[in-house]
């Protein structure tokens, strides 16, 4: 039972365009989401994130946006370099009172950017 | 050191032995994760750690896994009588507060453990 979906394994896009990464869950509970980033024989690195009481937050070149009624949530990346090519993990945590926020994993996208 | 730290990288053992996997957070940062990791899976939840406190260990799939973070720092997963299905990656995590919305955590390098 999978509760946080990423249902394309690789993604392909030239250099210069728009890289556009999906993610669903299933979680009702969950009111933060993250995606985080992860080179080959590397952990994976907190890329960007967002709250459940917004549907948009941007850092550079990346945007997450949320929507909640659809249990969706899509990282944009603009313009994509070949720098982004990496697996790109989508994550989801439910407010734990009191407690660390474990994260509920999807199974990643492999972003490829062609130069 | 500056990030997580696990050791060993990669350690492959005979069914049966016991193996004991290690993090080192980064200084400072109270909670502490460990995630499982199959080939082609995102991390999975395995136990978490405030401080030396044990919070939450539902994660662990049966009672041959254990963790200890006995000074609020270095944590040690420890599984017992290794079977095949337990190859993976394991990988650690910290973060520097107990919940809020700014606590993403920081992940080692991991351990790529294979039972052979």
């Amino acid at each position: 039972d999978q509760q946080v979906k990423q249902n394309s394994p690789s993604l392909s896009v030239q250099e210069g365009r728009i890289s556009i990464l999906n993610c669903d869950y299933t979680n009702s509970m969950f009111d933060y989401f993250l995606w985080y980033k992860k080179y080959p024989a590397e952990g994976p690195t907190f890329l960007i994130s967002i709250s459940s009481i917004k549907d948009k937050n941007e850092d550079g070149r990346f945007t997450v946006f949320l929507n909640k009624s659809a249990k969706h949530l899509s990282l944009h990346i603009v313009p994509s370099q070949p720098g982004d090519s990496a697996v790109y993990f989508c994550a989801a945590s439910a407010s734990l009172s009191g407690s660390a926020r474990q994260l509920t994993f999807g199974s990643g996208t492999q972003l490829t950017v062609l130069p | 050191g500056a990030g997580v730290s696990q050791s060993p990288r990669y350690k492959v053992t005979k069914r049966g032995q016991d193996v004991a996997l290690r993090c080192d957070p980064i200084s400072g940062h109270v909670s502490l994760y460990w995630y499982r990791q199959a080939l082609g899976q995102g991390p999975e939840f395995l136990t978490y750690f405030n401080y030396e406190a044990q919070q939450d260990k539902s994660g662990l799939p049966n009672d041959r896994f254990s963790a200890e973070r006995p000074e609020g720092s270095i944590s040690t997963l420890t599984i017992q009588r290794t079977e095949q299905r337990d190859s993976a990656m394991y990988r650690c995590a910290s973060s520097p507060g107990m919940g809020g919305l700014n606590t993403e955590a920081f992940f080692g390098q991991g351990t790529r453990l294979t039972v052979v």
